[in-house]
C-alpha cells in the first residue's frame, strides 16, 4: 500500500543533541513537507522541498534543517540550537499543484529529557 | 496571507446528536478549503475539500462542509455522531497558487458521550 512512513515513533533527545526524524513515501509525490504540532496550535509548517535537492523555509526553521536526495525522502534533523524541540512532528507529501491533498504521515513524538 | 480560526476548542456531544464545527477563514479571493481528522497520536486525514462549484462538499464517513463567502465560513456537519467519531479535527485554508502556503486551524477536540 502507498503511504507515508515516519519513524521512529517516540524520540527521546537529551539536551544539547541533534536527532534526525525520519520519513519515508512511496507514493510518488514530489512534495514534501514537515509540520510541528503543539497542542491549541495547530500545525506550523517547518519545511518543504517540492522538488529533489531544493528545499524552502516555512514558518518556523530555525533550529532544524532537512535535505532532499532522494524523491522518496525527507528526513528532518532537530538541532540543538532549537530551544523548545519536545513536539509532535508530522511528516506530508502531496502531488505538486495547488490544492491536491496532502497525506499525512504517522506522526514522530520527540521529547527533550 | 491567508489564515483560519476554529473558534472551539472543545466540544462534546451525545452519540446520535448532530454535530458543527465551526471554520473562519481569512483571505482575499476564493480559497482552497480543507477539513482533516486526526485520531490520537495519529497523523492527518482528509475528510472533505472545496475548490469551487457547489458549495456543499461531501466527504468520507457521511460527513459534509458547506463553504459560505458572505460569511468566510467552512464549517463541518454530521447528522449523527458516532463514538467512533471522537478525534481532533483541523480546518485548513490554502491558495489557489501552491500548497506551500497551507495554513491550519488550531483544532477542535472532539468527545462522544455515550
Amino acid at each position: 500500500d502507498g503511504g507515508i512512513t515516519q519513524s521512529p515513533k517516540y524520540l527521546f533527545r537529551k539536551e544539547g543533541q541533534n536527532v534526525t526524524l525520519s520519513c519515508e513515501q512511496n507514493l510518488n509525490h514530489d512534495a514534501m513537507y514537515w509540520y510541528r504540532q503543539d497542542p491549541g496550535q495547530g500545525l506550523r509548517l517547518i519545511y518543504y522541498s517540492q522538488i529533489v535537492n531544493d528545499f524552502q523555509k516555512g514558518d518556523i526553521a530555525e533550529g532544524y534543517s532537512v535535505s532532499r536526495e532522494k524523491k522518496e525522502s525527507f528526513p528532518l534533523t532537530v538541532t540543538s540550537a532549537q530551544k523548545n524541540p519536545t513536539a509532535f512532528y508530522l511528516c506530508a507529501s502531496t502531488e505538486q499543484g495547488a490544492g491536491t491533498e496532502a497525506f499525512f504521515g504517522q506522526g514522530t513524538r520527540l521529547t527533550v529529557v | 496571507a491567508q489564515s483560519v480560526t476554529q473558534p472551539d476548542i472543545h466540544i462534546t456531544v451525545s452519540e446520535g446528536a448532530s454535530l458543527e464545527l465551526r471554520c473562519n477563514y481569512s483571505y482575499g479571493a476564493t480559497p482552497y478549503l480543507f477539513w482533516y481528522v486526526q485520531s490520537p497520536g495519529q497523523g492527518l486525514q482528509l475528510l472533505l475539500k472545496y475548490f469551487s462549484g457547489d458549495t456543499l462538499v461531501q466527504g468520507i464517513k457521511g460527513f459534509e462542509a458547506e463553504f459560505k463567502r458572505s460569511q468566510s465560513s467552512f464549517n463541518l456537519r454530521k447528522p449523527s455522531v458516532h463514538w467512533s467519531d471522537a478525534a481532533e479535527y483541523f480546518c485548513a485554508v490554502g491558495t489557489p497558487y501552491n500548497n506551500n502556503d497551507m495554513r491550519f486551524g488550531a483544532g477542535t477536540r472532539l468527545t462522544v458521550k455515550p
